[in-house]
């Protein structure tokens, strides 16, 4: 079947630390894959995203990179700020049939300043 | 102009009770989800229609009941409510049911039953 298994949390980080938070995946076919962010009180929305092997999703200093040799995405940022705390979520689709999109348990990332 | 709003934001009722939330997108999407976030923070998909259509079903206690009067709308109706249905529940559309373009969430219905 299709999972995600991501580092549990709490991650507790200081102002202008860098971040890894780990991800990988067991999929049928050939995923698509997403970190989702979830601030207090919120919805989940779309961090970034990878269609295919190798390919790097970027989006507000976050980065990841979709390994296919490991089965990994692990969302990286080279210097968190107090704005980031969230729970932070991989996720993954496979394009074939009805797959809905699976999430990782979550992290949830604390950084003070 | 929000793209995925849910009605109510919070809702407290009693146990037993029946209850509703509705959804609605501005986007366009065929495809419309309801998922479920427990306490933990785990997030659990409960059904998904595309085009007003029924396309996944998960295991889920027949009290839960969704419509879809159409495309850009999908609620959630809930008989004799429990204890353990107190939850966050999201709702989210897609473009398509690949879902490879990402979902957009609404900001979700924190339901408690007392």
């Amino acid at each position: 079947g299709n999972s995600v298994t991501q580092m549990e949390g709490p991650v507790t980080l200081s102002e202008e630390a860098f971040l890894t938070i780990n991800c990988t995946y067991t999929a049928t076919g050939y995923p698509s894959l997403f970190w989702y962010v979830q601030y207090p009180g919120e919805g989940l929305q779309l961090l970034l995203k990878a269609t295919k092997a190798d390919d790097k999703g970027s989006n507000k200093g976050f980065e990841a990179t979709y390994r296919k040799e490991t089965t990994s995405f692990h969302l990286e940022k080279g210097s968190v700020q107090v704005s980031d705390s969230a729970v932070y979520f991989c996720a993954l689709t496979v394009n074939s049939g009805n797959t809905p999109l699976v999430f990782g348990k979550g992290t949830r990332l604390s950084v003070i300043a | 102009d929000t793209a995925v709003s849910q009605t109510p934001k919070y809702l407290v009722t009693q146990m037993g009770n029946d209850k509703s939330i509705k959804c609605e997108q501005n986007l366009g999407h065929d495809t419309m989800y309801w998922y479920k976030q427990d306490s933990k923070k785990f997030l659990k998909i409960m059904f998904s229609y595309n085009n007003k259509e029924l396309i996944i079903n998960e295991t889920v206690p027949n009290r839960f009941s969704p419509k879809s009067p159409d495309k850009a709308h999908l609620n959630l109706h809930i008989n004799s409510l429990e204890l353990g249905d107190s939850a966050v529940y999201f709702c989210a559309s897609s473009r398509d049911p690949s879902g490879n373009y990402g979902y957009t969430f609404g900001s979700g219905t924190r339901l408690t039953v007392v």
